[in-house]
């Protein structure tokens, strides 16, 4: 089955600084979503993103999709980015799951 | 309500109890999931229902689990004799069509953590 890696697998930034998150994926794709997990454990979902670029306030996103990769891009951090980010991708042909990546795991220190 | 919303929020089972994990999704949402997240990994898939149809159950990882949506809304998963290995967060999401429609999104609740001692 498809595969699909995420790095860094942690990160640890100071407020204001900016980051870029890194997801492969081993297999030609209709469906990519980048999701943030908070504290608490509730998943958001950030983008749609299976090509492109997008933008929603300091987060933009941006998938490459003939090279099997998507960034997320955070500029400005704040302490609420904290969590662990996921991208998750179809798991191919006409099958409506998600297949999760490893997770980023950011820490935003004050 | 406006969300999904999941319960019990916490479930302590003893080994060998059966549970159940309910499911209400988003008014009007035509796909559910149910997802399992074991401590520090990623959520994998479960099972999926297209209204009351359970189109991909690939994911149950035993025939001791089991999911049903009757009426196309609430969804139950349940989970037979429990053993330790089924200590996780049970998640379900819901979206209004099928991923195969372009844009679409796809709403996660806050998950059910059961934890078997």
């Amino acid at each position: 089955g498809i595969q699909v890696e995420q790095s860094p697998p942690d990160l640890i930034l100071q407020e204001g600084a900016n980051s870029t998150l890194r997801c492969n994926f081993s297999d030609s794709v209709n469906n990519l979503q980048w999701f943030h997990q908070n504290p608490w454990g509730q998943l958001i979902n950030l983008f749609y993103i299976p090509s492109g670029t997008k933008q929603n306030g300091r987060l933009s996103a941006t998938t490459v999709a003939t090279e099997r990769y998507s960034l997320l891009y955070i500029s400005s951090s704040q302490t609420t980015d904290s969590g662990v980010y996921f991208c998750a991708v179809d798991g191919g042909g006409a099958t409506n799951k998600l297949i999760f990546g490893t997770g980023t795991l950011l820490a935003v220190q004050p | 309500g406006a969300g999904v919303s999941q319960s019990p929020r916490y479930k302590v089972a003893k080994r060998g109890q059966d549970v159940a994990l309910r499911c209400d999704p988003i008014s009007g949402h035509v796909s559910l999931f149910w997802y399992q997240q074991a401590l520090g990994q990623g959520p994998e898939f479960l099972t999926y229902f297209q209204n009351e149809a359970q189109l991909d159950k690939s994911g149950l990882p035993s025939d001791r689990f089991f999911a049903e949506r009757p009426e196309g809304s609430v969804s139950t998963l349940k989970i037979q004799r429990t053993q330790q290995e089924d200590s996780a967060v049970y998640l379900c999401a819901s979206s209004l069509a099928s991923f195969q429609t372009s844009g679409n999104t796809i709403y996660f609740g806050e998950g059910s953590w059961l934890t078997v001692v």
